[in-house]
């Protein structure tokens, strides 16, 4: 237990669905992250929020779109996604620089 | 960004084997993170490493920075079955990213 959950665990969604993945940490961290992880690459930054405003957009495309409304909840919204988006999807927080606290993580599958 | 190279990719070793893997970059760094991945699990701190030479140990596992500052070694001893994961260094990017490795995967046979 990490103090950050992830919701859900598993997700499949055809290419025209919309669905949300949603993170929450218990931790009094100030900065919330989500990264992409594929199969056989490295761990990916997408987005980054500092006090609850967006301080990175690591090009990624607009059918993800990340929603954090406070400083405990973070949110990404996806949209006519593609079969290679499939992945999981790893919310992560922080207090500090570079020691994050990461969830279990939302598997996604996109048919 | 800059790319980290670990390796080995993938190890497969026996139980009470000890382990060595490393991460390499073409650029200075002031701080090396080192995270495990349990299966079906989200990344976990294991070590962090803030000045070069630095040797810090958690448990059974030591880590050290290089001197150059452009690498960094995790040692596991006496490996144990719950060792099975992937292993990934990190730095902080700066703006509050953390750029990682690939990872090092390892499986222990009983």
């Amino acid at each position: 237990e990490t103090g950050v959950t992830q919701t859900p665990r598993h997700l499949v969604m055809g290419m025209t669905n919309k669905k949300s993945l949603k993170c929450e940490q218990h931790l009094g961290h100030n900065a919330m992250y989500w990264y992409k992880q594929s199969a056989k690459k490295p761990l990916e930054l997408m987005f980054v929020y500092s006090l609850e405003e967006r301080v990175e957009n690591n090009s990624v495309p607009s059918r993800f779109s990340p929603e954090c409304p406070n400083s405990s909840h973070l949110f990404l919204h996806l949209h006519t996604l593609q079969p290679e988006d499939s992945a999981l999807y790893l919310c992560a927080s922080s207090l500090h620089v570079g020691e994050l606290f990461f969830g279990e993580g939302s598997r996604l599958t996109v048919l | 960004g800059q790319q980290l190279n670990q390796s080995p990719q993938s190890m497969f070793i026996q139980e009470g084997e000890d382990v060595s893997m490393n991460c390499t970059s073409s650029s200075i760094f002031n701080t090396w993170l080192w995270y495990k991945q349990d299966p079906g699990e989200g990344p976990v701190l294991l070590i962090a490493l803030y000045k070069a030479g630095e040797l810090t140990s958690n448990g059974r596992l030591t880590a050290q920075f290089g001197i150059t500052r452009k690498d960094s070694f995790l040692n596991i001893s006496a490996s144990i079955p719950s060792d099975v994961g992937i292993y990934f260094c990190a730095y902080p990017s700066g703006g509050g990213k953390l750029i990682f490795g690939q990872g090092t995967e390892l499986s222990v046979k009983p």
